[in-house]
């Protein structure tokens, strides 16, 4: 079955290292998203990737990097600039800007750092 | 700028009853308007959306919104609900004359929990 596969579904770090988030999908989108949950707040953007070696900052890329080396991979690091850095990391990818192509995630990366 | 508000962060309802979850927008321009839906331990699902045409929209299991321009809502209701049901349920929305799926403004959540 086509999907996003997120990878670990938990990871623990210590504070102060950089740490990265898998993100693989077999869609064959070429759009791909990164996003963070926290209790409360709701799914703010991260990162966006609308095509292979090109990505933009979302609403709050700061302390986050991301690469695009091939369609279906779209993995983020997190930082030691990230200053909160424990969440809910989701993964989403879409075909195109079309409303009728909605965006698909992934089963979630669970961070905790301490 | 757009935004979502969802006034309510948890609605627990008991199982055949009915339930209707909150969502008022605000935006300057016409909206395209989502509900997505997440599972425990699961990544978000679209549930329906609002494009265009009938105000009325309605999902393959049971559920339905309305979206409502003067009062800016697109509330989500299911007039009998299931333990299945269980989950957060997210409203989005976007502008309709320049849309991308970066552009989605997502609201806080509710989650709604089924009482046997």
């Amino acid at each position: 079955d086509g999907g996003i596969t997120q990878s670990p579904k938990y990871l623990f770090r210590k504070e102060g290292q950089n740490v990265t988030l898998s993100c693989e999908q077999n869609l064959n989108h070429d759009a791909m998203y990164w996003y963070r949950q926290d209790p409360g707040q709701g799914l703010r953007l991260i990162y966006y990737s609308q095509i292979v070696n090109d990505f933009q900052k979302g609403d709050i890329a700061e302390g986050y990097s991301v690469s695009r080396e091939k369609k279906e991979s779209f993995p983020l690091t997190v930082t030691s600039a990230q200053k909160n850095p424990t969440a809910f990391y989701l993964c989403a990818s879409g075909t195109d800007r079309s409303p009728n192509s909605p965006l698909h995630f992934g089963n979630g990366t669970r961070l905790t750092v301490t | 700028a757009q935004s979502v508000t969802q006034l309510d962060s948890q609605v627990p309802v008991f199982e055949e009853a009915p339930v209707e979850l909150r969502c008022n927008y605000s935006s300057s321009v016409s909206v395209y308007l989502f509900w997505y839906v997440q599972y425990p331990n699961q990544g978000l699902q679209l549930l329906l959306k609002y494009l265009s045409g009938s105000t009325l929209v309605e999902s393959i299991n049971g559920f339905e919104a309305e979206f409502n321009k003067s009062q800016t809502s697109f509330h989500l209701r299911k007039p009998s609900v299931h333990i299945s049901d269980t989950a957060e349920y997210f409203c989005a929305v976007s502008d309709l004359s320049n849309f991308g799926n970066e552009k989605l403004t997502f609201g806080t959540g509710t989650r709604l929990t089924i009482i046997p």
